[in-house]
């Protein structure tokens, strides 16, 4: 159980296009995600919380302009990545937890390329 | 900023020989999470320790935590080529928002050579 996807796995796009992220729990309620940013050989810096029903939260320095966030629903958060730029080119990974469980599942990662 | 810090950032050893990783950080904790990254992939829960326990085991996996000292030690025994991998400590910290969220390490990646 607790099974986190995610979709693409892999986009490239180019300069100026807005690219979706989606985030999914596929056997758990989720009324929280996190989008997380790393860089290559680094570690995971939280972009913003995903809040269910409400606005996302985002950590200080993180646009909130260029990373849109939509928790529509219980199983489902997207990041749009709007107007893209060669140096927004990184691994985004989401994460969920359940209800009074410390720990965090993880989806796959999407690696995405800005050309 | 980065949480804990973890040393060492990569280390190479042989399959069969233990590896040993460390982690700092710098609040106070009421638990510490390790997690494991494979290249290009998510990230896995691989154990989690009490701020009031000292050691725990989990198959070849051994974590300790030192609260005194604000640190943690990873030791996976017995290493195989699929050990191979980027480990992270990770602390939660409680968000302006009463969620609660993850903090992680700097890293170690760890090869492991057949």
């Amino acid at each position: 159980g607790a099974v986190v996807s995610q979709h693409p796995s892999r986009v490239i796009c180019k300069s100026g296009t807005s690219v979706k992220i989606e985030c999914r729990s596929l056997d758990f309620q989720a009324t929280t995600m996190f989008w997380y940013r790393q860089f290559p050989k680094k570690s995971l810096m939280l972009m913003a919380t995903s809040n269910e029903g409400s606005k996302a939260t985002y950590e200080q320095g993180v646009e909130k302009d260029k990373f849109l966030i939509n928790h529509a629903s219980l199983t489902l958060s997207t990041l749009t990545v709007t107007s893209a730029h060669p140096e927004d080119s990184s691994f985004y990974i989401c994460s969920a937890g359940l209800a009074g469980i410390y720990e965090q599942y993880f989806g796959p990662g999407t690696r995405l390329t800005v050309t | 900023s980065q949480q804990g810090e973890e040393d060492p950032q990569a280390l190479s050893i042989q399959e069969g020989e233990n590896a040993t990783m460390n982690c700092s950080y710098k609040t106070s904790i009421n638990n510490l999470q390790w997690y494991r990254q494979n290249s290009g992939r998510g990230l896995v829960h691989l154990i989690l320790i009490r701020s009031n326990e000292r050691e725990k085991h989990s198959g070849r996996l051994r974590v300790t935590l030192d609260t005194s000292k604000k640190s943690s030690s990873l030791l996976i025994t017995a290493s195989r080529a699929a050990d191979t991998a980027s480990y992270f400590c990770a602390t939660v910290r409680v968000l302006d928002t009463g969620r609660r969220a993850l903090t992680f390490g700097s890293g170690t990646r760890l090869q492991v050579q057949p």
